[in-house]
């Protein structure tokens, strides 16, 4: 069972333009939800986060929003970049002692970002 | 912020032969820390969580006396690849968490085996 969903697989973006990416969870336990950047043959590297208190949450050209009834949060990116270039992954975990889950994260499937210069 | 260093970035090994890989959080100390494995263009997929002083938890379909896990200090973490096949060739990925802030994750380890 997949617990959170992630699309598009891969998108094409022109410079200046705005990406976008959709994750929709399905545990409601989840109140962690990072995304995290990943460039070939390195780590993810956190982007930004956003706690289901709040409905969006914005640091430079990057932005969380956040619908907490829907179970639905996305990342938006302004002014895309050539450089951010990257494949993007969401994910949510739970507090400790939730189903014994530990704080473990859950990884969408990935989406592929390319921007066109 | 907090940094995980992880060595090595790439490794080659012989069928048959264990590899070590480590994991060290350099200015916090790791209750827990977490191993993935990535296979190329998908997600990152845990295979167990360390716990300082405990025996790690595997995740279903991993196989602990294959992929053995040590967590013997809050500032290291080890992940050995026992008898190593080609077919464990992949990407490793150790990942700890850092208090409210979220998680660090290490630069990975490139793993194949010949």
């Amino acid at each position: 069972q997949q617990q959170v969903k992630q699309s598009p697989q891969s998108l094409i973006v022109q410079k200046g333009g705005i990406s976008i990416i959709n994750c929709a969870y399905e545990n409601t336990a989840f109140d962690y939800f990072p995304w995290y950047q990943q460039f070939p043959g390195k780590g993810p590297a956190l982007l930004i986060a956003i706690r289901p208190d709040v409905s969006e949450k914005k640091e430079g050209r990057f932005t969380i929003s956040f619908n907490k009834s829907a179970k639905q949060f996305s990342l938006h990116i302004m002014d895309s970049q050539p450089g951010d270039s990257a494949t993007y992954f969401c994910a949510a975990s739970c507090p400790r002692n939730s189903g014994g889950s530990n704080y473990k994260l859950t990884f969408g499937k990935g989406t592929l970002l390319t921007v066109n210069p | 912020g907090a940094v995980v260093s992880q060595h090595p970035s790439w490794v080659i090994c012989k069928s048959g032969t264990s590899v070590k890989i480590e994991c060290r959080s350099l200015d916090f100390q790791a209750t827990t820390m977490f191993w993935y494995r990535q296979f190329p263009k998908q997600s990152l997929m845990l295979m167990a969580t360390s716990n300082e002083g405990s025996k790690a938890t595997y995740e279903q379909g991993v196989e602990k006396d294959k992929f053995l896990i040590n967590h013997a200090s809050l500032t290291l973490s080890t992940l050995t690849v026992t008898s190593a096949h080609p077919e464990d060739s992949s990407f490793y990925i150790c990942s700890a968490r850092t208090g409210s802030n979220g998680y660090t994750f290490g630069s990975g380890t490139r793993l194949t085996v010949v």
